[in-house]
């Protein structure tokens, strides 16, 4: 079974603050994705990355960052947190990029 | 720009009555169409990946199908566990990324 663990599945943070927050997966795939989802709006892509060291913006990608460093592990960095960034944060993986994406269970980020 | 729409919004259903959720879909060059479940504070779960018109996939009390403008998921004789959000994506090429772009999902309740 495909397994992609995130650090976290929940986190209060205060604004300004630095937050990371991590994605796991442990079947080789090449892709990542990094989603946030709100009620009302559904999930958005922020980031997604097709291999290491390379990244791509996604739909809203605008205060945030990533970071890819080996394959099986992709960060997600909100440099100076902010309130309109509490959100449900979910990482994705797939093989391929036409290919199913499987979800981990989703980091809750609260910023005060 | 890629649209999906999911209907109804939500529905409340009597165990053993069967029903079908709708959605619809504008993209340029379908890639696939994705069915997920996701449970309260959850992440996704993948059910189904459609790729063309026509096709159909089967998993326990849950049936996906794909036109070229829509999908639907019928749902036979279902039980309280399926109760949870149903959620479409799809993946269409270009645009510089290539997430998935969801609908709003349909909130499903099935009654004892």
């Amino acid at each position: 079974d495909v397994k992609v663990t995130q650090s976290s599945r929940y986190l209060v943070k205060r604004t300004g603050e630095k937050v990371f927050l991590e994605c796991v997966q442990d079947m080789d795939h090449e892709n990542m994705f990094w989603y946030r989802q709100d009620p009302g709006l559904g999930l958005r892509l922020i980031y997604f990355s097709y291999d290491v060291k390379m990244k791509e913006k996604g739909d809203i990608p605008e205060g945030y960052s990533v970071s890819r460093e080996k394959k099986e592990r992709f960060s997600l960095i909100l440099e100076s947190a902010s309130t309109n960034q509490t959100s449900m944060y979910l990482c994705a993986s797939s093989s391929s990029v036409v290919d199913t994406q499987y979800f981990g269970p989703g980091t809750r980020l609260t910023v005060l | 720009e890629d649209q999906v729409t999911q209907s109804p919004e939500a529905l409340r259903l009597q165990e053993g009555e069967s029903s079908s959720l709708n959605c619809s879909y504008t993209v340029s060059g379908l890639r696939g169409l994705f069915w997920y479940r996701q449970d309260p504070g959850k992440g996704p779960e993948f059910l189904f990946t459609l790729y063309s018109a026509g096709e159909e996939k089967e998993k326990e009390r849950l049936k996906a199908t794909l036109t070229k403008k829509e999908s639907f998921l019928h749902i036979t004789a279902p039980k309280p566990e399926d109760s949870a959000t149903y959620l479409c994506a799809v993946q269409a090429p270009g645009g510089g990324a290539d997430g998935l772009t969801f609908g709003k999902g349909t909130h499903l309740i099935i009654q004892p």
